[in-house]
């Protein structure tokens, strides 16, 4: 079964830049997860989507950061202008269902690594 | 407000030595617990896990136990491997969502 797939797997540019992740979640996970790591930090939720409806973007920076998943499957992020503290490892992981109606592992991806200089 | 507190690292460990990651929580409710492992190059992986106090959660000789009455959630392995190398995470699930709220991970370093 194939994983969460994730590109680019790195990213260098420069601050005031824009730059977008994509992320192709497992086939038939209904919910999909956006999460920063700050170096020597553990991951944080940007925002949640069950299918293509967001549950929770509260930690999402929404003043330049924004994130959809049109057709409930693919999910893009978009980071407009970046930031020098936008630096950072961006995950992306899914699972079966979500909204806690029963325990569901996520699975994450292997992450996109942003450096803004 | 819910959180993790993991121990810094990096822990340093010979082959065979016993191995314990220190790990508490704050928490409303009664969340899940868990720990993820981050090998070099690889994304998250799930290690093990417990949803109430007293479960035991087990996994490749890891193994970790929700105490509820000290909010502690410990890693321990008898004999670790270099293969263990890793980055581990300890987490809890907010209680009837599921809303991840990691640590900052320890690193683990296994010498032959």
């Amino acid at each position: 079964e194939a994983g969460v797939a994730q590109s680019p797997r790195y990213k260098i540019i420069e601050k005031r830049q824009s730059v977008a992740f994509w992320c192709n979640p497992i086939s038939g996970h209904a919910t999909l997860y956006w999460y920063q790591q700050i170096l020597g930090q553990g991951p944080k939720l940007l925002i949640q989507f069950q299918n293509n409806g967001v549950v929770d973007d509260s930690q999402l920076p929404k003043d330049r950061f924004s994130a959809e998943r049109l057709k409930g499957v693919d999910s893009t992020l978009k980071i407009q202008p970046a930031k020098l503290e936008d630096s950072a490892v961006y995950l992306c992981a899914s699972s079966l269902v979500g909204l806690a109606l029963s325990y569901n592992e996520q699975f994450f991806g292997p992450g996109t690594r942003l450096t803004v200089l | 407000g819910n959180s993790v507190t993991q121990m810094e690292g990096p822990v340093t460990l010979s082959e065979e030595a016993f191995l314990t990651i220190n790990c508490t929580y704050t928490a409303t409710g009664y969340p899940s617990l868990f720990w993820y492992v981050q090998y070099p190059g690889e994304g998250l992986q799930l290690l093990l896990k417990a949803t109430k106090a007293d479960d035991k959660g087990s996994n490749k000789g890891f193994e970790a136990t929700y105490r509820k009455e000290t909010t502690s959630f410990h890693l321990e392995k008898g004999s670790v491997q270099v293969s263990d190398s890793a980055v581990y995470f300890c987490a809890l699930m907010i209680y009837n969502t599921d809303k991840l709220i990691f640590g900052t991970g320890t690193r683990l370093q296994v010498f032959p």
